[in-house]
């Protein structure tokens, strides 16, 4: 079964920093994968999406890559901001099940001012 | 684009009651999702349709729960005899699949269902 896994499971951090997002598969054959924003009871947001051809994403502060060989995806956030506080979800499907897209169970960031 | 559509909000229902969905995808849209996500964790994937056809459906998904989108377009989700651990946001999204999978998913606002 395939299970995705994000860490940290909270984040903290000042105003300005740079920061990570990780996001690890069980099963490294990933077809696509998402990244998501979601704001507290409210739906999820697309981030950005790395195709199966592809590597890397990229959209104003946020860059997400991903790594086929190890079935690990980060996203960073460059010099955050407090509006950038929320839930931010990793998502992909896999070559066997291409349209089947499951989640994991998100990174919880507060950006401090 | 008006983006997906989810109506009600909000539903509260007592134990062994029926409740019903509704979807309203991006209109050029062919595959259509539900999920269900509880607090804290993130959404567990129900079942999907490709234009009419139910694809895939999880093993999460016990038979009081069924999912139809006649024609392609709009989506209803129907849960019979609901059950306290029913309880949960019920997520819709959609997504264009043409000769190039994009699998981008637009969600919609969720439905939140309370069973008393």
């Amino acid at each position: 079964k395939q299970e995705v896994t994000q860490i940290p499971a909270a984040l903290s951090v000042p105003e300005g920093e740079n920061l990570v997002l990780n996001c690890s598969f069980t099963d490294s054959a990933i077809y696509n994968l998402q990244w998501f924003r979601q704001d507290p009871g409210k739906g999820l947001t697309s981030l950005l999406l790395i195709q199966s051809s592809q590597r890397e994403q990229t959209s104003g502060r946020l860059n997400a890559s991903l790594d086929k060989s190890s079935g690990r995806s980060t996203l960073y956030i460059a010099a955050s901001q407090p509006g950038d506080s929320a839930t931010y979800l990793c998502a992909g499907s896999l070559y066997s099940s291409a349209s089947k897209i499951i989640f994991g169970s998100g990174t919880r960031l507060s950006i401090r001012p | 684009d008006t983006g997906v559509s989810q109506n009600p909000r909000h539903k509260i229902t007592k134990r062994g009651q029926n409740v019903t969905f509704r979807c309203d995808p991006i209109s050029e849209h062919n595959r259509l999702y539900w999920y269900r996500q509880t607090l804290g964790q993130g959404p567990e994937f129900l079942t999907y349709f490709q234009n009419e056809a139910q694809l895939e459906k999880s093993r999460l998904l016990s038979d009081r729960f069924s999912a139809e989108r006649p024609k392609g377009s709009f989506s209803t989700l129907e849960i019979q005899r609901t059950e306290q651990g029913d309880s949960a946001m019920y997520l819709c999204a959609s997504s264009f699949s043409g000769t190039q999978a994009n699998e981008k998913l637009f969600f919609g606002s969720g439905t939140q269902l309370s069973v008393l």
